[in-house]
């Protein structure tokens, strides 16, 4: 079965850093891209970034370019996102999730998402 | 940046009900679209890609169709289970962008 487990939410003072983490398992995750998406409270879904199965390409909406950090540890089996000079409007529900293919189009798309871990940027 | 268009923002339907929910793409995207499912307080659950492809173990009373602009999700028979809110998203290049999402609740 496929599973991710996202970790690392926190509450965290504007300005403030934090490091979210998904473990991935019951597939082959280096062959897989991966991406996150939040959701504010009470909003929708937001796209945040994306990254290759070699972690060879990645890509950042612009409300979080310059800011957020993706990677990956293929030996780990593990998706990070690094967040700094965090705001109060990057306060969300942060949720990893598994691209829908190893080639093509939907190769980027999303068929498997955690259960995501929760951002408070408040002082 | 593509621009996904949801309508209507919110409806109000009655068990067995047959359900439509359109998105539109402010360009054209071929069929790289998506439908998720979300409950309140759940991830969101992949039910279409590729426009009209149904997910494995997604009920055949879910099903998509479109290409290029203007795309459809239909529930042919709405189940107490499909309340929910659901969101359209385009994969055809960065950055991927969702539809604002239409909330389905019981009449």
């Amino acid at each position: 079965e496929v599973q991710l487990l996202e970790s690392g939410g926190n509450l965290v003072q504007p300005g403030g850093s934090l490091r979210l983490s998904c473990a991935a398992s019951g597939f082959s995750f280096s062959t897989y891209a991966m991406s996150w998406v939040r959701q504010a409270p009470g909003k929708g879904l937001e796209w945040v970034s994306a990254i290759s199965d070699s972690a060879g390409s990645t890509y950042y909406a612009d409300s979080v370019k310059g800011r957020f950090t993706i990677s990956r540890d293929n030996s780990k089996n593990t998706l990070y996102l690094q967040m700094n000079s965090l705001r109060a409007e990057d306060t969300a529900v942060y949720y990893c999730a598994k691209g829908g293919a190893t080639s093509g189009r939907y190769y980027y798309g999303m068929d498997v998402w955690g259960q995501g871990t929760t951002v408070t940027v408040s002082s | 940046d593509i621009q996904m268009t949801q309508s209507p923002s919110s409806l109000s339907a009655s068990v067995g009900d047959r359900v439509t929910i359109t998105c539109r793409a402010s360009q054209g995207i071929s069929n790289y679209l998506a439908w998720f499912q979300q409950k309140p307080g759940k991830a969101p659950k992949s039910l279409i890609y590729a426009a009209s492809s149904l997910q494995s173990g997604v009920p055949s009373r879910f099903s998509g169709s479109g290409s290029g602009t203007d795309f459809t999700l239909t529930i042919s028979s709405l189940q107490p289970e499909d309340f929910a809110t659901y969101y359209c998203q385009h994969y055809n290049n960065f950055p991927l962008t969702f539809g604002g999402g239409t909330k389905v609740e019981i009449k």
